[in-house]
């Protein structure tokens, strides 16, 4: 696709349900990044990847945030057991190879826990 | 403390303003600068990126002080359509994200 693509845009989980959020990069990007975004707050980081490999996930709140991208493409965040305070937006985004690049973001998913 | 700091605004100006915005950054070793905007439910989008020398896109002028720690944009002659946060970006190797800055401009 032309840009970076997300899915669901929306999600309503009952709190302990567990959830897994999409993300597909632009053809070609090799780093992929995830961002919590809650209402009135910039994105913050939770995760880098460059192709599968998982530079840094030092950004992931607790040990039930999992992130994978297995082929170096398609990424998916999971959360186990949600809780109320999971309720954000997650972002995706992904960039060329190189520090200097544009990152290009996903519509993001809306996360709400009930 | 925060990574990258920004004043969270709100800035209210008139249209034809122009306006600063400031942010700091904690980690000597950032490599690469950037401005994106959002809009309200909207993804970030780059506006601008930050180069050492100082860079103008219009009526926007991005400068960074290496040594300070510190990054600029300034926006010239505002229009309504400018009205958005204004998010810095620092990147060594994640790509880190101030809390935005809330720019309201009116008529």
């Amino acid at each position: 696709g032309a840009g970076v693509s997300q899915s669901p845009r929306y999600k309503v989980a009952k709190r302990g349900q567990d959830v897994a959020l999409r993300c597909d990069p632009i053809s070609g990007h090799v780093s992929l990044f995830w961002y919590q975004q809650a209402l009135g707050q910039g994105p913050e980081f939770l995760t880098y990847f460059q192709n599968e490999a998982q530079l840094d996930k030092s950004g992931l709140p607790s040990d039930r945030f999992f992130a994978e991208r297995p082929e170096g493409s398609v990424s998916t965040l999971k959360i186990q057991r949600t809780q109320q305070e999971d309720s954000a937006v997650y972002l995706c985004a992904s960039s060329l190879a190189g520090l200097g690049t544009e990152a290009f973001f996903g519509q993001g998913t809306r996360l709400t826990v009930v | 403390r925060k990574e990258v700091e920004q004043d969270p605004g709100p800035f209210n100006v008139p249209e034809g303003a122009t306006v600063a915005f400031n942010c700091t950054y904690s980690n000597s070793a950032s490599q690469s600068f950037f401005w994106y905007r959002q809009d309200c439910r909207k993804e970030p989008k780059l506006l601008m990126s930050v180069y050492s020398s100082g860079n103008e896109d219009g009526r926007f002028t991005a400068q960074l002080n290496r040594a300070s720690q510190y990054i600029s944009l300034l926006i010239r002659d505002s229009k309504l359509s400018d009205s958005a946060t204004y998010l810095c970006v620092v990147r060594w190797v994640k790509l880190v994200f101030g809390a935005g800055t809330i720019l309201r401009v009116k008529s």
